[in-house]
């Protein structure tokens, strides 16, 4: 059965102040791993798609990154806006179904 | 492009009705999905269809069911609600599905079981 962990579940950062939040995953056959952004109420917002191991993705201030066993969503310098639940996903290979597992999400606060 | 449209945003009903969810993918998307999310369980896979087949299926009863049409709407539907059916309901669509395609959330249906 896949499975996809996400930790820490809650993270709160001061304005510029860097971090990274952590998507471990177990998966038939990676096709694909997702992240995605939730504002509170709405539905989720795309981010990032990664394929293999090694692969990176940036867009403004974060950075996604790929490993066999985990990824990694980097936040540099933080703003306000960029508060929200961040929910990592995988995509099995195993058939061509649109099935994404996802991980619980990670509430990310950023404060002045 | 316009995005993912799901209708109505908001639901009330009681134990024991039925509802059924509506959901218009982005143009040219052929695969959608449905979700439900809850504060407990997260995001769950409900299931997908494409080409007006059903292509996958989550562990849900069979009071939860789909259908899509020719144009790539979708409908999903719950019979005989319980109060553990409240939940915000997710629909995604993407240009195939499967192979890694991307897919891309609507609002969601907040339905409350009452």
């Amino acid at each position: 059965e896949d499975q996809v962990t996400q930790s820490p579940e809650a993270l709160r950062l001061q304005e510029g102040e860097s971090s990274s939040l952590n998507c471990s995953y177990t998966v038939s056959g990676l096709r694909g791993l997702f992240w995605y952004r939730q504002d509170p109420g709405k539905g989720p917002e795309f981010l990032f798609t990664l394929y293999s191991a090694g692969e990176e993705k940036e867009k403004e201030r974060l950075k996604a990154t790929l490993t066999k066993k985990e990824s990694f969503l980097h936040i540099t310098a933080p703003k306000p806006e960029d508060s929200a639940t961040y929910l990592c996903a995988v995509q099995p290979g195993r058939d061509t179904a649109s099935k994404l597992t996802f991980g619980t999400g990670t509430r990310l606060q950023v404060t002045l | 492009k316009a995005g993912v449209t799901q209708t109505p945003r908001y639901l009330i009903k009681t134990r024991g009705q039925q509802v059924t969810l509506s959901c218009s993918p982005i143009s040219g998307h052929r695969s959608v999905s449905w979700y439900q999310q809850t504060p407990g369980q997260g995001l769950q896979f409900l299931f997908e269809y494409f080409s007006e087949t059903q292509r996958n299926k989550g562990n849900f009863p069979g009071r939860f069911s789909g259908r899509q049409f020719s144009n790539s709407r979708s409908e999903m539907n719950v019979s005989t609600l319980e109060l553990g059916d409240s939940a915000l309901y997710l629909c995604a669509s993407s240009p195939r599905g499967g192979g890694a395609d991307t897919q891309y959330f609507g609002p969601g249906t907040r339905l409350t079981v009452l």
